[in-house]
């Protein structure tokens, strides 16, 4: 079966570096996304990688080991804005988006 | 631009009656999705759509019927609602579907069966 892992809730302090990990077992794979995820909003785009590596947005990064079946999204300099969930997702052989249940991020202050 | 609206907003409906949830997108992209998201569990595919005129079954449909008339409008139907439908619904839609592009999400229907 295809499966994506993460843990369930992170905590973290303001100002501070946090790294989100995700592994995941799919049918193929074309490729990993991050989103984020308000309370009560929709999940809105974070990062895409497809390659192995970093790639660097801002204060988010994301990195991908193809085999591992690993990545992870490291957020820096964390703002209270950034207490949401983080969802990792796998678009496997078929195109079709694979889904963790999210990580839940606790920011204190 | 709107993006991806949705309504209801939300919705209590009654075990057994039915319901279309409405989707629209101006962004002019050929694939849409429809999700549920239920506490635990992650995002899960009810049905899809690769362009206009054609569907298809995601992860769990049944009880879930679709149509796509045009490009904008994806709308989803419950025509027999039962408490296990219970859940946030998004829509999302991408430029394609037979690429790894980004899907964009719409704000949700909360719905409540009773």
């Amino acid at each position: 079966g295809q499966n994506i892992d993460q843990p369930t809730e992170m905590t973290a302090t303001e100002g501070a570096i946090v790294q989100i990990n995700c592994t995941y077992q799919t049918s193929g794979f074309n490729g990993l996304f991050w989103y984020q995820q308000h309370a009560g909003e929709a999940p809105t785009f974070l990062s895409y990688n497809v390659l192995d590596g970093l790639e660097e947005k801002g204060r988010f990064s994301s990195f991908l080991s193809r085999s591992k079946g690993y990545s992870y999204l490291l957020l820096k300099e964390l703002q209270m804005k950034d207490y949401a969930s983080y969802l990792c997702a796998v678009m496997d052989s078929n195109y079709q988006l694979i889904w963790g249940a999210g990580t839940k991020l606790i920011i204190k202050p | 631009t709107a993006g991806i609206t949705q309504a209801p907003t939300s919705q209590i409906l009654a075990a057994g009656r039915s319901m279309t949830l409405r989707c629209t997108q101006d962004m002019r992209h050929n694939a849409m999705y429809w999700y549920r998201q239920d506490l635990g569990l992650g995002l899960r595919l009810i049905h899809y759509s690769n362009t206009a005129g054609t569907t298809g079954k995601g992860e769990v449909p049944d009880g879930y019927s679709v149509s796509r008339a045009n490009t904008d409008d994806f709308p989803l139907t419950l025509a027999s609602a039962v408490p296990s439908q219970t859940s946030v619904y998004f829509c999302a839609s991408s430029d394609s579907r037979e690429v790894s592009d980004t899907q964009y999400f719409g704000p949700g229907t909360r719905l409540t069966v009773l």
